[in-house]
């Protein structure tokens, strides 16, 4: 299985603040990488798609590069709505769908 | 609106049985991968099952394999996840999930785009 880790598990930032989260892959997984967001109590929201592209109707605020083992998600410009827990996910492989253990953005 | 909606949910003992439905409204069900997704309190998210269009694939994280079976049926828009032999381990919110395939760059990509608002089951004594 491939095994996805993320870095920092947490991070406290202020509001209009750039927001830098890292996934890692055990292995190459190409492009093939997702994000999501989730709010507590709430289900998770697709991000980024094929590690780079905006789903549709997410702020532009958001970002996404990397290739291989190696991916970032961005926030340019921190905003109160965007405190949450983020979480990668590689689609490279079909079985399982593995998720990296998520990345908490809390106030600073 | 696209939607899904989770139900089943509720508290069982450890051996138990339990079985989750989801509705979908607002797309096309049969032409999607659908997908259970898990996470127990406080912790992250784990993917449990995927099924095909068709329920002709079923897949299955490792922990569940012989004790959920998934199914789906494309006339009333529903997927299920029937749930054996429950452990203490099993307890967690369970989502159901649209599974997207998108295209960029000439390649195809899945993605969990549509979420319902998950159902607590809870295993215990």
């Amino acid at each position: 299985d491939i095994q996805m880790t993320q870095s920092p598990s947490s991070l406290s930032a202020s509001v209009g603040d750039r927001v830098t989260i890292t996934c890692r892959a055990s292995q190459s997984i190409s492009s093939y990488l997702n994000w999501y967001q989730q709010k507590p109590g709430k289900a998770p929201k697709l991000l980024i798609y094929a590690a780079s592209s905006l789903q549709s109707g997410v702020p532009s605020r958001f970002s996404g590069s990397g290739s291989g083992t190696d991916f970032t998600l961005t926030i340019s410009s921190l905003q109160p709505e965007d405190f949450a827990t983020y979480y990668c996910q590689q689609s490279y492989s079909t079985l399982p769908f593995t998720f990296g253990p998520g990345t908490k953005v809390d106030i600073k | 609106e696209v939607q899904l909606v989770e139900s089943g949910g509720g508290l069982v003992q450890p051996g138990g049985s339990l079985r989750l439905s989801c509705a979908a409204s607002g797309f096309t069900f049969s032409s999607y991968w659908m997908s259970w997704v898990r996470q127990a309190p406080g912790k992250g998210l784990e993917w449990v099952a995927n099924i095909k269009q068709d329920g002709s694939e079923k897949y299955y994280v490792d922990s569940v394999k012989g004790r959920f079976t998934i199914s789906r049926d494309n006339a009333k828009n529903s997927l299920y996840l029937q749930m054996n032999s429950l452990r203490a381990e099993d307890t967690a919110v369970y989502y159901c999930a649209r599974v997207g395939l998108y295209y960029y760059d000439s390649s195809g990509y899945y993605a969990f785009d549509i979420w319902g608002q998950g159902t607590m089951v809870t295993v215990s004594s």
